[in-house]
């Protein structure tokens, strides 16, 4: 069975804070994807990642795929209640796009 | 991921009766997901199918549960003598290749 580790599970912070979320597997994935769900939608894509030591930015929201591609992580700077919600990543270890997700970073951020 | 409806939205059942989710996926996607979240948990995957064919189903209970994506309509996931532990959301994913899955806003099921 391939795991996904989310760290840490639970985040409360206050505005302007910056955090980072890690998503690790003992695996190494084809590919990895970051959602973000809010309560009663559906997770909402923000990024796939593909190449080892690959970054990429969106906004205030950088990610980085490890170089090993093993490992994950996402990085909010300047956080604003906006980004309040479930982030979750999801691995494909290639078994025919059959995702593998994490368990979710439950982030709060404080006015 | 406005594009990949679930219908219904919200899903009230009594024990023992049989509750039918249904999942359109977006324009031009072959291949749909189906996956189940517990109340303050992660997404669990349920199967993996392709037009009129389950590809993977090893997240499925064994009994009471069924899916299927026929050639023409909405892929249906259908959960037979419903109980109270199969209260939960379940999410519709569809994708056009081996690519990114996009989700439906799911379906909130409940036993009573």
């Amino acid at each position: 069975t391939q795991l996904l580790e989310q760290s840490p599970q639970f985040l409360s912070i206050q505005e302007g804070e910056n955090l980072t979320v890690y998503c690790n597997s003992s695996s190494v994935f084809s590919s990895l994807q970051w959602y973000r769900q809010e309560p009663g939608e559906g997770p909402v894509l923000l990024v796939t990642v593909v190449t080892g030591g690959e970054v990429k930015k969106l906004k205030r929201l950088t990610f980085q795929f490890g170089d090993a591609r093993k490992d994950s992580s996402l990085h909010i700077t300047a956080a604003q209640p906006g980004d309040t919600g479930l982030y979750l990543c999801a691995g494909d270890y290639g078994a025919g796009n059959m995702l593998t997700f994490g368990g979710g970073t439950r982030l709060m951020v404080k006015p | 991921n406005a594009g990949v409806m679930q219908n219904p939205r919200h899903l009230v059942r009594r024990r023992g009766q049989e509750a039918r989710l249904r999942c359109s996926p977006m324009k031009g996607h072959s291949h749909v997901y189906w996956y189940r979240q517990l109340p303050e948990e992660g997404l669990k995957f349920m199967v993996y199918l392709q037009k009129e064919n389950i590809i993977d189903e090893s997240g499925m209970p064994k009994e009471r549960f069924s899916a299927e994506f026929p050639k023409e309509g909405p892929s249906i996931l259908r959960i037979q003598q419903v109980v109270r532990g199969d209260s939960a959301a379940y999410f519709c994913a569809s994708s056009p290749v081996f690519t990114e899955a996009f989700f439906g806003q799911g379906t909130r099921l409940t036993v009573v």
